[in-house]
């Protein structure tokens, strides 16, 4: 089965850049899509097709696709974007046979 | 904007069928190219998507869920629902309810709050 992979964790200070990989071998072809998912909450929507910012979004976040990876950037990191961040994407062989979230990535900033 | 809110049970016994119904509002079902789908996350775990529908009655599922799952919609009620059957501890989540934006990939871009469901006798 398919599999998008992230590292468990990144820790930034305060200000800093994060960035967030996810690796998966039908990412040339297909886009990714990046949540961001806060402590007892659901995921929210932060970049969709590779590096397009929903409304509402903070400029600070951003993304960018290359060859099998995937990246989730956030330029100067606030405390508030401590969360866990989830990639998805499908892969080559058809819209739903290879549906999935990568496996997650806690960002620390303090 | 649109809203999701799942409801059923919060709790299951072990072997029988787990059931949900999410109602959407703000907006009708049936309008725009969207699917409807389910996505769970055990406790402390990441997020698994279980499968989608669209107002057709079309539906795709996971293929590791496949034998278990049956996801319908109820377009006069605004809803659409999850049926698992044969569940085991390894069912315990939260369940979510989500928009899928099919304008090329299918992607979630609304969700639901979630809701928490125990497998457990």
């Amino acid at each position: 089965s398919y599999e998008l992979t992230q590292p468990p964790s990144v820790s930034v200070s305060p200000g800093q850049t994060a960035r967030i990989t996810c690796s998966g071998d039908a990412l040339p072809k297909k886009y990714a899509y990046w949540y961001q998912q806060k402590s007892g909450q659901a995921p929210v929507l932060v970049i969709y097709e590779d590096s397009k910012r929903p409304s509402g979004i903070p400029e600070r976040f951003s993304g960018s696709s290359s060859g099998t990876m995937a990246t989730l950037t956030i330029s100067g990191a606030q405390v508030e974007d401590e969360a866990d961040y989830y990639c998805y994407s499908t892969d080559s062989s058809g819209n739903h046979r290879g549906v999935v979230f990568g496996g997650g990535t806690k960002l620390t900033v303090l | 904007q649109v809203q999701l809110q799942e409801s059923g049970p919060g709790l299951v016994k072990p072997s029988q069928t787990l059931s949900l119904t999410c109602t959407v509002s703000g907006g009708s079902i049936s309008s725009g190219s969207y699917y409807w789908s389910w996505i769970r996350q055990p406790a402390g775990k990441g997020l698994e998507w279980i499968g989608r529908i669209y107002t057709s009655g079309s539906t795709n599922y996971n293929p590791s869920l496949k034998s278990r799952v049956t996801i319908s919609v109820d377009t006069s009620k605004n809803q659409f629902s999850l049926k698992l059957s044969s569940v085991t501890a390894a069912d315990t989540a939260v369940y979510y309810c989500a928009r899928e934006n099919c304008g090329g990939d299918c992607y979630p871009d609304y969700w639901g709050q979630g809701t928490l469901v125990t497998v457990s006798s």
